[in-house]
């Protein structure tokens, strides 16, 4: 099956520090690759994603690459602020007996520390 | 345009008690879907819906039912609480495409005693 391998952390880092998140996945087919970003007490919600091979995807600064030869979709971003603290998702889509089927990583906590 | 919303935001249950989450949407979404959020988990997919009057096992369907009777509204029933059911649970929504974005309530978090 489908599979979202990330780090848990906590991440800690200083203001302005350089921020890479690993995730590679596991898929049968030709999956769309997301990060999904959580705010203390609120839902997930889009930060970017990419829907084919070498496409970036990118949003406030963050940026993520498909590597379908590495199978992987890495997040960074070049000066992290204090209020980029929050849990980000790695995920993968597919299309699989009728529906959408997304598989999430576990999440990785970032905090950033003025 | 209020997106995913989810009633109630937080609810205590003595074990055995029953119980409904609400989760709405006004985007015309097809496809919904009830996740629940542990720690160390991730998240974990109890049931989803790929239309109205339409419903389906997700990863963790144990404990738990659902219903679509109106494209906009999803609802997770318990029918008799477990502490094993503690967790927040989030509601979303999507288009039916792969590269759809998924669009997530703002959970309910649920205590069994």
């Amino acid at each position: 099956g489908n599979s979202v391998t990330q780090m848990e952390g906590p991440v800690t880092l200083s203001e302005e520090a350089f921020l890479t998140i690993n995730c590679t996945y596991t898929a049968t087919g030709y999956p769309s690759l997301f990060w999904y970003v959580q705010y203390p007490g609120e839902g997930l919600q889009l930060l970017l994603k990419a829907t084919k091979a070498d496409d970036k995807g990118s949003n406030k600064g963050f940026e993520a690459t498909y590597r379908k030869e590495t199978t992987s979709f890495h997040l960074e971003k070049g000066s992290v602020q204090v209020s980029d603290s929050a849990v980000y998702f790695c995920a993968l889509s597919e299309s699989a007996g009728g529906y959408q089927k997304v598989t999430f990583g576990i999440g990785t906590k970032l905090q950033v520390i003025p | 345009n209020a997106g995913v919303t989810q009633t109630p935001k937080f609810r205590v249950l003595k074990t055995g008690q029953s119980m409904t989450l609400l989760c709405a949407q006004d985007m015309n979404h097809e496809y919904m879907y009830w996740y629940r959020q542990d720690p160390g988990m991730g998240l974990r997919l109890i049931h989803y819906s790929v239309g109205e009057g339409t419903t389906a096992k997700g990863e963790v369907p144990d404990g738990y039912n659902v219903s679509r009777l109106k494209k906009q509204n999803f609802l997770l029933g318990l029918e008799s609480a477990a502490p094993s059911q503690t967790s927040v649970y989030f509601c979303a929504s999507s288009y039916p495409l792969k590269q759809s974005t998924q669009y997530f309530g703002p959970g309910t978090r649920l205590t069994v005693l």
